[in-house]
């Protein structure tokens, strides 16, 4: 495996589940980001991570819970979504959390939430 | 009004014409980024800029800092440039990664 991978690539999922994505970079780098990207709206930050440790919660509803255990992995736990948290996530890396880097890009995870 | 604005929104061109997409921010800076999104969802980045101009195959992006003014330029279009372009940029803040805030995107179509 190369790059950044996402999965599943596609969940369909009830308001009352508990469901998990789970984003892998086989980069070697330190820095991993959660976006969410909504039908007619931009992609938003949700969360950044630096060396396994949160820098930066844009205000995200506690139904998302992010996870860190390495620099290689990252989750985004979900429990008692609702219909608008239907959107496509993504996952992205970068090299080194002390400066702006280039940002690599997961193919996402296409959820709806019924 | 957001921070980050594209423009235009939808742009539909003929194979071979010159294309430039426009972006222009509100924030400080430390990088601007152009990326690229296919049907499906992928994104690919194809700049990261903090000056000047920056070129690569078909595609240069230029930045003006003073202005907070970048555009996307694509020579000699082709269909498989069709993709929506979305204009991001990392903020200027002391140290640690930046999640990006993004445009809305630039839906291009190249007709053959």
């Amino acid at each position: 495996e190369t790059g950044v991978t996402q999965t599943p690539r596609h969940l369909v999922m009830g308001m009352t589940n508990k469901k998990s994505l789970k984003c892998e970079q086989h980069l070697g780098h330190n820095a991993m980001y959660w976006y969410k990207q909504s039908a007619k709206k931009p992609l938003e930050l949700m969360f950044v991570y630096n060396f396994k440790e949160q820098t930066e919660n844009n205000s995200v509803p506690s139904r998302f819970s992010p996870e860190c255990p390495n620099s290689s992995h990252l989750f985004l736990h979900l429990h008692t979504l609702q219909p608008e948290d239907s959107a496509l996530y993504l996952c992205a890396s970068s090299q080194n959390p002390g400066r702006t880097d280039t940002q690599y890009f997961g193919p996402g995870t296409r959820l709806t939430v019924l | 009004k957001n921070e980050v604005e594209q423009s235009p929104q939808n742009l539909t061109a003929q194979e071979g014409e010159f294309i430039t997409i426009n972006c222009s921010y509100s924030v400080g800076i430390s990088a601007l980024h152009w990326l690229q999104q296919h049907p499906g969802g992928g994104i690919v980045s194809l700049f990261m800029l903090s000056s000047g101009k920056k070129k690569h195959g078909r595609l240069i992006a230029t930045i003006n800092i003073q202005e907070k003014h970048s555009s996307l330029h694509i020579t000699a279009s082709h269909p498989r440039d069709s993709a929506v372009y979305i204009c991001a940029v990392s903020r200027a803040q002391g140290g640690g990664a930046d999640g990006l805030t993004f445009g809305k995107g630039t839906h291009l179509i190249i007709q053959p």
